[in-house]
């Protein structure tokens, strides 16, 4: 069955680096567009960045742009998001999400959290 | 950007009532909308897309309806289950934008 399996959050101090993983399996990364979304702690959900199904489009909201990097490994079906020069801002849940009918998010993880605190 | 509302941000209901939540976009984005339920400390789900198709196992009892700028999530009547955060989401334009949550407590 589909699944999504998010990886590699923890506590870093602010400037720091995170490099986060989404495992996927029951379906291809080829095949589909994958998405992250965060949600801080008791807040609402914001879209983070998309990878395309073919790799060859990468969007990324506003609030990471420069900092933030979604790659994939094909071989591995594995998404992986990494975070540079951290903020207390960017404290969430990160969830990857995989693109379905319309743009809408079909699977999601089970996210991972990632808090920035010196 | 654009940016979804939705109202009311906090709903206090009993099982068996009908609920309506409503979402507003800052501009048109046509049937560009989703809506997803979320349990604490659990990823958000789909329930429904284009803005009236019902996600597959989804109950029925849940429905949506609109196009333009003005959106609504019926619960026909509600279930134990049911009392969770909902959202719309507007898949449009990027980037995509979520309203901040209705929260459905049980009364």
């Amino acid at each position: 069955q589909v699944q999504l399996v998010e990886s590699g959050g923890g506590v870093v101090q602010p400037g720091r680096s995170l490099r986060l993983s989404c495992a996927a399996s029951g379906f291809t990364l080829r095949s589909y567009t994958i998405h992250w979304v965060r949600q801080a702690p008791g807040k609402g959900l914001e879209w983070v960045a998309l990878i395309s199904f073919d790799g060859s489009n990468k969007y990324y909201a506003d609030s990471v742009k420069g900092r933030f990097t979604i790659s994939r490994d094909i071989s591995k079906n594995t998404l992986y998001l990494q975070l540079n020069s951290l903020r207390a801002d960017d404290s969430a849940v990160y969830y990857c999400a995989r693109q379905a009918t319309l743009s809408t998010f079909d699977y999601w993880g089970q996210g991972t959290l990632v808090t920035v605190s010196s | 950007d654009i940016q979804l509302t939705q109202s009311p941000s906090f709903l206090s209901a009993s099982v068996g009532d009908r609920v309506t939540i409503t979402c507003r976009a800052s501009q048109g984005i046509s049937n560009y909308l989703a809506w997803y339920q979320q349990k604490p400390g659990k990823a958000p789900k789909l329930l429904i897309y284009a803005a009236s198709t019902l996600q597959s196992g989804v109950p029925s009892r849940f429905s949506g309806s609109g196009s333009g700028t003005e959106f609504t999530l019926t619960i026909s009547s509600l279930q134990p289950e049911d009392f969770a955060t909902y959202y719309c989401q507007q898949v449009n334009s990027y980037p995509i934008t979520f309203g901040q949550g209705t929260r459905l407590e049980i009364k």
